[in-house]
């Protein structure tokens, strides 16, 4: 239990349907991030949150809409999606969200786009 | 902007044996270079990690190599145990400050 919890594990979406994917941390971080990890490419960041304002997007496609509300809830609202977006989802936090800090990643969601 | 390769994707060793995983930087703001461990089904977890004011950082059987002329840096698992078998992923700050991380290291440990 890394003090970061991710739901649905597990989601499969057809290319017009809209879902979200929800992170909630309860570790007190200041930071919160979405990660894609797909099977060829390293871990790319897609989001980053400090202080409920998004501080980095590292030109992710407007498909993939991020949501903070708080510091301890982080969404990922997804519509339209292409199946080249097939892919884990990791959300993470950290106390900063620059320098040397630890991220603390959940499980993940696996998502399959048909 | 910043990528770090890593080195081998796969490797497989019999129990007892040193893996070696390798990754080489090409710009960092400041130092640190963390390692991260993922188990399947699990998110990555922080294994280790090198500040270097130091060129090695030993914890436990896990030990960072640190090259910082070649801007390279390198784990090794001593005494491998089937229980390490796992993704291993290396990072590095980008000019922002931010982690970027390698393309992972798949290893096996065969008993």
């Amino acid at each position: 239990e890394t003090g970061v919890t991710q739901t649905p594990r597990h989601l499969v979406m057809g290319m017009t349907n809209k879902k979200s994917l929800k992170c909630e941390q309860h570790l007190g971080h200041n930071a919160m991030y979405w990660y894609k990890q797909s099977a060829k490419k390293p871990l790319e960041l897609m989001f980053v949150y400090s202080l409920e304002e998004r501080v980095e997007n590292n030109s992710v496609p407007s498909r993939f809409s991020p949501e903070c509300p708080n510091s301890s809830h982080l969404f990922l609202h997804l519509h339209t999606l292409q199946p080249e977006d097939s892919a884990l989802y990791l959300c993470a936090s950290s106390q900063v969200h620059r320098g040397a800090g630890e991220l603390f990643f959940g499980e993940g969601s696996r998502l399959t786009v048909l | 902007q910043q990528q770090v390769k890593q080195s081998p994707q796969s490797l497989i060793v019999q129990k007892g044996g040193i893996p070696i995983i390798n990754c080489a930087y090409e710009n960092t703001a400041f130092d640190y270079f963390p390692w991260y461990q993922q188990f399947p089904g699990k998110g990555p977890a922080l294994l280790i990690a090198i500040r270097p004011d130091v060129s090695e950082k030993k914890e436990g059987r896990f030990t960072i190599s640190f090259n910082k002329s070649a801007k390279q840096f390198s784990l090794h698992i001593m005494d491998s145990q089937p229980g390490d078998s796992a993704t291993y992923f290396c990072a590095a700050p980008n000019a922002g400050n931010m982690l970027t991380f390698g393309g992972g290291t798949r290893l096996m440990v065969k008993p």
